[in-house]
């Protein structure tokens, strides 16, 4: 079936210092690509999203880029903080027997060190 | 701003009992999920539901079932509980397939 490869599985910066975060999709024809962010005992909540009409977009210090070509798309955060800690989860469109579905990266843990 | 609520957060049964774990939203969303997260396998999809009395099987829905008889309420059932069904479930609700997913609380179940 199709799936979503998402790297690293850890992910330790120094605060103030930029974190990116990798995901591949199998599917060609995902077109909608979210980002969440799980913090400690909280539910995850939408950070940014990206749809495949467009190659880059940014909100503040977060942008997420894709690369239709190569089914790869990324999250930057830049200028990290101590609130930046969290795990963030990536997530392609599919079809799937005639229903629309997300597919879910097994998530990333970034730890901001002070 | 768009609530989901799960009826428990923390749950304990024993093995072979029947669990319903409710959840509603206050959205008049069409869309509803029911997701597992266990450490290191992210979110999976147990069961969705794009409308009242519609139901689609995720990518595991092996021991589960859901039953959605209005639209606010989306109801995930567990036939008889087995231990490697201990886990946190969030249910989820979005206005449509490439819309924002709203997450409940999560319940963290523990079969024993």
């Amino acid at each position: 079936g199709e799936n979503v490869e998402q790297h690293p599985s850890t992910l330790s910066v120094q605060e103030g210092d930029s974190a990116v975060i990798k995901c591949t999709y199998s599917d060609s024809a995902s077109n909608y690509f979210p980002w969440y962010k799980q913090e400690l005992g909280k539910r995850p909540q939408l950070i940014i999203d990206i749809r495949s009409n467009v190659g880059e977009k940014k909100d503040q210090r977060i942008a997420v880029t894709l690369n239709k070509t190569a089914k790869h798309f990324s999250l930057h955060i830049t200028e990290t903080q101590p609130e930046d800690s969290a795990v963030y989860f990536c997530a392609a469109s599919i079809w799937e027997d005639s229903n629309y579905q997300l597919i879910w990266g097994a998530g990333t843990k970034l730890i901001i060190k002070p | 701003d768009v609530k989901v609520t799960q009826s428990s957060r923390y749950l304990v049964k024993r093995t072979g009992e029947k669990v319903f774990l409710e959840c509603v939203q206050d959205m008049d969303h069409e869309n509803m999920f029911w997701y597992r997260q266990d450490p290191g396998l992210g979110l999976r999809l147990i069961y969705f539901s794009y409308d009242v009395k519609m139901k689609e099987k995720g990518d595991i829905p092996e021991g589960y079932s859901v039953s959605r008889e209005k639209k606010e309420r989306f109801s995930l059932i567990l036939e008889s509980a087995s231990t490697n069904q201990t886990s946190m479930y969030l249910c989820a609700s979005s206005l449509g397939p490439s819309y924002e997913q709203f997450f409940g609380p999560g319940t963290r179940l523990t079969v024993l």
